[in-house]
């Protein structure tokens, strides 16, 4: 039972630089989303997905994009890697009930990465 | 603005002194509140989730509580397998389905 995987769980990268950061469900959850985790700053909401196909801004969208193509998938894109994206990358995923939202979100164990 | 303030920062306690974790938010329309653990390089575990107000959960030597204002958890006779960080998260009820996290609790039990 993997619940939320995300890889890599490493990546050092250089300024200017593009990467994809992959996210799998295998607990068919309608809702994902994505996280960044700075020392101080708590977690704060990237983007999110209510269902394939579609995407929203969080809190904190500018220099990310992402794309939910399979219900089970959830990629986050840099594209121009600037040193302030240095940060823990969590992603989660939850159900729905209804069309109530408040269900637990679950986490995966997050991707370190660097910008230099 | 919805916001989730967490004290203290951090806690050391020693093998069974119980003590309490302070969850305070502001939120319009509390939709649920919700616990986490995160162990080091993790990312966060679910606990538990809490409704309304006199909500009460527990699970082994955590005990969740709620009011309109705060949440508390409750550890009773830690042990050091209980050091982590106790994340608290509120969803409000605007029907965005965002969390807003506070920063966090450092718990350190010492054997």
């Amino acid at each position: 039972n993997a619940g939320v995987t995300q890889t890599p769980k490493f990546r050092v990268l250089k300024t200017g630089q593009s990467m994809t950061l992959l996210c799998a469900q295998d607990m068919n959850h309608e809702y994902m989303y994505w996280y960044r985790q700075d020392p101080g700053m708590g977690l704060r909401l990237i983007h999110y997905s209510v269902g394939e196909g579609t995407t929203a801004k969080g809190e904190v969208p500018d220099g990310y994009n992402v794309s939910r193509l399979k219900k089970q998938n959830f990629l986050l894109g840099l594209e121009s890697a600037a040193p302030s994206q240095t940060s823990v990358y969590f992603c989660a995923s939850s159900p729905t009930k209804g069309r109530s939202s408040n269900q637990p979100q679950h986490f995966g164990d997050g991707t370190r990465l660097s910008i230099l | 603005e919805d916001q989730v303030t967490q004290s203290p920062e951090a806690l050391r306690l020693q093998e069974g002194e119980s003590s309490s974790l302070n969850c305070s938010y502001t939120v319009s329309g509390l939709r649920g509140l919700f616990w986490y653990r995160q162990d080091p390089g993790k990312g966060p575990e679910f606990l538990f989730t809490l409704y309304s107000a006199g909500e009460e959960k527990e699970k082994e030597r955590l005990k969740a509580t709620l009011t309109k204002k705060e949440s508390f958890l409750h550890i009773t006779a830690p042990k050091p397998e209980d050091s982590a960080t106790y994340l608290c998260a509120v969803e409000g009820g605007s029907g965005t389905y965002k969390y807003i996290f506070g920063t966090g609790t450092r718990l350190k039990v010492l054997a």
